[in-house]
């Protein structure tokens, strides 16, 4: 089994559709970035959080550190939102500050 | 400010031939992580500086990985020699002090392509 597990792997919608994308993990963490990579690009860190709620755009991310779990929201969703989304925690146990990655989430956001 | 910057950006070689990838993390950035994706499977992490030092490496495949970080700026990562199940995309990440809870800021990566 995963360490982190994410859902759905694959999700398409329709434009202005609300998404949602859950990431749930096993290890102690100290925090969790949620990933986006576009096809053929690099990585860019939308949040880092190790608690509550942080929000930037159209975008929120949560986390429950009790229950290890976040999730990415994605308000008013449009074309431009389509990528793969990673969770990636950062364990608490190995290195300090490495990461572990879930698989992703393919999102396709049709107009 | 520059961002992490990571050369080159695709690289075919053929299996027993020897590669090296360069990573220029942000100025300043005193954490550099190398991690790598190989084909259908998830982002792993391979190792850890600390500036000029290891950290941890707990996560390279094999002794024929090797990377340097010398002066503590860019670092490289060497595979000699290359094998098939080398291929895959190759990110870097910085951060700017050690600490928990410090965002990482990653390259585009390396795709490397072993014929």
């Amino acid at each position: 089994k995963n360490e982190v597990e994410q859902s759905p792997q694959n999700l398409t919608a329709q434009e202005g559709e609300f998404i949602t994308i859950n990431c749930s993990y096993s290890v102690g963490i100290s925090a969790l970035h949620w990933l986006q990579q576009h096809p053929g690009g690099g990585i860019v860190s939308l949040f880092m959080l190790s608690s509550g709620k942080k929000k930037h755009g159209r975008l929120i991310a949560t986390i429950n550190i009790q229950e290890k779990h976040s999730s990415l929201h994605i308000t008013a969703s449009h074309p431009r939102d389509s990528a793969v989304y990673i969770c990636a925690p950062r364990n608490y146990g190995g290195s300090q500050g490495n990461l572990i990655f879930g698989k992703g989430t393919k999102l396709s956001v049709k107009p | 400010e520059a961002g992490v910057t990571q050369f080159p950006s695709h690289s075919v070689i053929e299996k027993g031939q020897t590669v090296t990838l360069r990573c220029d993390p942000i100025s300043g950035h005193d954490n550099l992580y190398w991690y790598r994706r190989v084909m259908g499977k998830e982002i792993k992490f391979l190792l850890h500086f600390v500036k000029e030092s290891k950290q941890d490496e707990s996560g390279m495949p094999n002794n024929r990985f090797l990377a340097e970080r010398t002066g503590g700026t860019y670092s490289t990562l060497k595979v000699q020699p290359a094998e098939l199940e080398d291929s895959g995309v190759y990110f870097c990440a910085s951060s700017p002090r050690t600490g928990l809870n410090q965002p990482q800021h990653f390259g585009d990566g390396t795709r490397l392509s072993i014929l």
